[in-house]
């Protein structure tokens, strides 16, 4: 299963809504996940099967979709929302990794 | 408290064999979902294996017939050796747990495997 997502890089404001998207070749149903990659540290799960926030992550960040579309949203972005950002899809092995969308500060 | 310690990364010359290990803490490898996940200098994530509670194991195609993944459940560790290294598996090969089906919940600091002449 091929996953993309878009944009690859975006630059916003301190406080502007984001949304980054990711798409699987096929129906992965609901087992898509996002991660946060700040620089020089591993990535960290941020929301599990599509938008099941996980413990301890703000609640800036949410997530939608299903079937083969997905959303990550960040609400109102923050200084340390700074990251490289990646869907995953664990429906089937091989598990699959988008290819990331850098988060920038303006 | 959930951890999980790479190690074993060093320098090899292409076509050499390496070893790396994965040292888990706070729970058990031999009932948890482990994979390798690798990313190379400045590029994205890339999963490479996985090994499911029951010990089926699933390889990318980029390492399929070269890596094999086994956990110790005696040492509670999570190895991957790799034979007939490339240059282009040059990477940061991180450990992480899975709940099966589910996302990589706990991630280590990776081990680096630079494969150059």
């Amino acid at each position: 299963i091929q996953m993309t997502q878009s944009p690859s890089s975006l630059s916003a404001s301190i406080g502007d809504r984001v949304t980054i998207t990711c798409r699987a070749s096929q129906s992965v149903t609901k087992y898509l996940n996002w991660y946060q990659q700040k620089p020089g540290q591993p990535p960290k799960l941020l929301i599990e099967a599509a938008s099941s926030l996980q413990s301890g992550v703000p609640s800036r960040f949410s997530g939608s979709g299903s079937g083969t579309d997905f959303s990550l949203t960040i609400s109102s972005l923050q200084p340390e929302d700074l990251a490289t950002y990646y869907c995953q899809q664990s429906y089937s092995s091989p598990l699959t990794f988008g290819p990331g969308t850098k988060v920038d500060i303006k | 408290e959930v951890q999980v310690v790479e190690s074993g990364g060093g320098l090899v010359q292409p076509g050499g064999s390496l070893r790396v290990s994965c040292a888990a803490s706070g729970f058990s490898v031999s009932t948890s979902q482990m994979n390798w996940v690798r990313q190379a200098p400045g590029k994205g994530l890339e999963w490479v294996s996985l090994i499911y509670i029951d010990g089926t194991t699933y390889y990318a195609d980029s390492v399929k017939g070269r890596f094999t993944i086994s956990r110790h459940n005696s040492m509670n560790t999570l190895d991957l050796q790799m034979n007939n290294l490339r240059v282009e598996d040059t990477a940061l090969y991180y450990c992480a747990r899975q709940r099966p089906g589910y996302g990589l919940n706990s991630w280590g600091q990776g081990t680096l495997v630079t494969v150059s002449s």
